[in-house]
């Protein structure tokens, strides 16, 4: 167990829909990630928040929004979902903003768009 | 061209076997280089990283790279069948990070 906390496990929903997934850092850490992992893709780098602030994006495309609360949780947004959204969606998190090299993940959200 | 390429298996040994896997990359700005396990519907756990060329040994494991041939290795020894998993390479220029697709790993008792 990372000690990294993802909700929900498992999610279903419509093409044309929004979604909230939500995601709990180890105790101490301050950096959040946010990665896509779908089978043909690999994992992709979506979006990374340090302390409340975005550090950097990686592939996130637009109708996907993300945002590190004061109590260090972070949400991920995805609107207008479409067929191709469907994937893994993991979140890591690391002490600080530059200990990328130590992320430690969660274990995902699995979005389904039917 | 993909930023980081690795042979996505599945690759089959018996218990016992080093296993090396392998992954390419093609920016020489890359600076870290990890490796992560991934179980089944579980979450990328992280093996080891490394900074520059060179070897670390972690217990069986070995993390091996070579910057001038932007190629980087992992080796189990003495594997095990708990070592069965997909193992994930990856790497980092400043905040920006990329993972190769997995190599899908069996170790058979």
């Amino acid at each position: 167990d990372s000690g990294v906390t993802q909700t929900p496990k498992h999610l279903i929903t419509a093409t044309g829909q929004r979604v909230t997934l939500r995601c709990s850092p180890r105790s101490g850490d301050l950096s959040v990630y946010w990665y896509q992992q779908s089978l043909d893709q690999g994992l992709q780098f979506l979006i990374q928040y340090y302390n409340g602030e975005e550090r950097a994006k990686g592939n996130i495309l637009e109708r996907f929004s993300a945002q590190q609360f004061p109590d260090l949780h972070s949400e991920l947004n995805l609107s207008s979902l479409e067929l191709g959204d469907s994937a893994l969606y993991f979140c890591a998190s690391s002490v600080d903003s530059r200990s990328y090299n130590e992320q430690f993940f969660g274990p995902g959200t699995r979005l389904t768009v039917l | 061209q993909k930023e980081v390429e690795q042979d996505p298996g599945p690759l089959s040994v018996p218990e016992g076997a080093i296993v090396s896997l392998n992954c390419t990359y093609s920016n020489s700005a890359f600076q870290y280089f990890m490796w992560y396990r991934q179980y089944s519907r579980k979450g990328p756990e992280l093996l080891m990283y490394t900074y520059s060329s060179g070897n670390k040994e972690d217990g069986r494991f070995t993390a091996q790279v070579d910057k001038s041939s932007k190629y980087i290795s992992l080796f189990i020894r003495d594997s095990q069948p708990s070592d069965s998993a997909t193992y994930l390479c990856a790497m980092n220029t400043g905040n920006q990070f990329y993972f190769g697709t997995g190599t899908s790993l069996t170790v058979i008792p």
